[in-house]
């Protein structure tokens, strides 16, 4: 149980052009979806966390507007990379909360970004 | 706002021997949450254990354990009996148990781990 998927797994995209990341509960509702951004060996650092029906929570130094993220539903989140330029290439992973014990987060599989 | 330090980069073991990964945090709540994540070659996060601040008892689960030093501010993760798949990069994790950050994780750096036969 408690499976979170995400796609594309990989995307390559032109510079300038906009890019979306879909994030699934497969097995539960999530009260709470988190996003992270992940350099090559380096830690995760969260974006934002998106509550069902409501606005996104940003951390200090995202751009909103660049990332825009959608939770429509208990199950489905979507982060979209806007006007996407190389420096935006990153792996992104998501994850989702039942908001229960520990508030445990449950994480997708992850998405390779590449903006040429 | 709280801080997660993992000072060491990368570690090696053989298998079948121990090591332990050392993590320190800073907070001034009284009361939360650790975690230690296992990151292997795949990208997917996995947790591997985890310690809520007011038991005493440090966690195990079956090769992993912790010694959780609250007043250090101390969360190691020992490794017994090392196993090929165990090489990964690992990640001490902090969450508050109340507050505006309720539910967000702060991670550490990260330790590579590699096993060798």
């Amino acid at each position: 149980g408690a499976v979170v998927s995400q796609h594309p797994s990989r995307v390559i995209c032109k510079s300038g052009t906009s890019v979306k990341i879909e994030c699934r509960s497969l097995d539960f509702q999530a009260t709470t979806m988190f996003w992270y951004r992940q350099f090559p060996k380096k830690s995760l650092m969260l974006m934002a966390t998106s509550n069902e029906g409501s606005k996104a929570t940003y951390e200090q130094g995202v751009e909103k507007d660049k990332f825009l993220i959608n939770h429509a539903s208990l199950t489905l989140s979507t982060l979209t990379v806007t006007s996407a330029h190389p420096e935006d290439s990153s792996f992104y992973i998501c994850s989702a909360s039942l908001g229960t014990y520990l508030n445990e987060q449950f994480f997708g599989p992850g998405t390779r970004l590449t903006v040429l | 706002a709280q801080t997660v330090t993992q000072s060491q980069p990368e570690m090696s073991v053989q298998e079948a021997e121990t090591v332990t990964l050392s993590c320190t945090y800073d907070t001034s709540e009284s009361n939360y949450y650790l975690f230690w994540y296992k990151q292997p070659p795949s990208r997917q996060m996995i947790l591997v254990i985890r310690q809520e601040a007011y038991k005493q008892q440090n966690a195990t689960e079956n090769r992993f354990s912790v010694n959780f030093q609250k007043a250090a501010k101390s969360f190691s993760l020992k490794i017994s009996d090392s196993q090929l798949g165990d090489t990964a990069m690992y990640f001490c994790a902090f969450m508050s148990a109340g507050g505006t950050s309720y539910g967000k994780l702060t991670f550490g750096q990260g330790t590579i781990l590699t096993v060798h036969p």
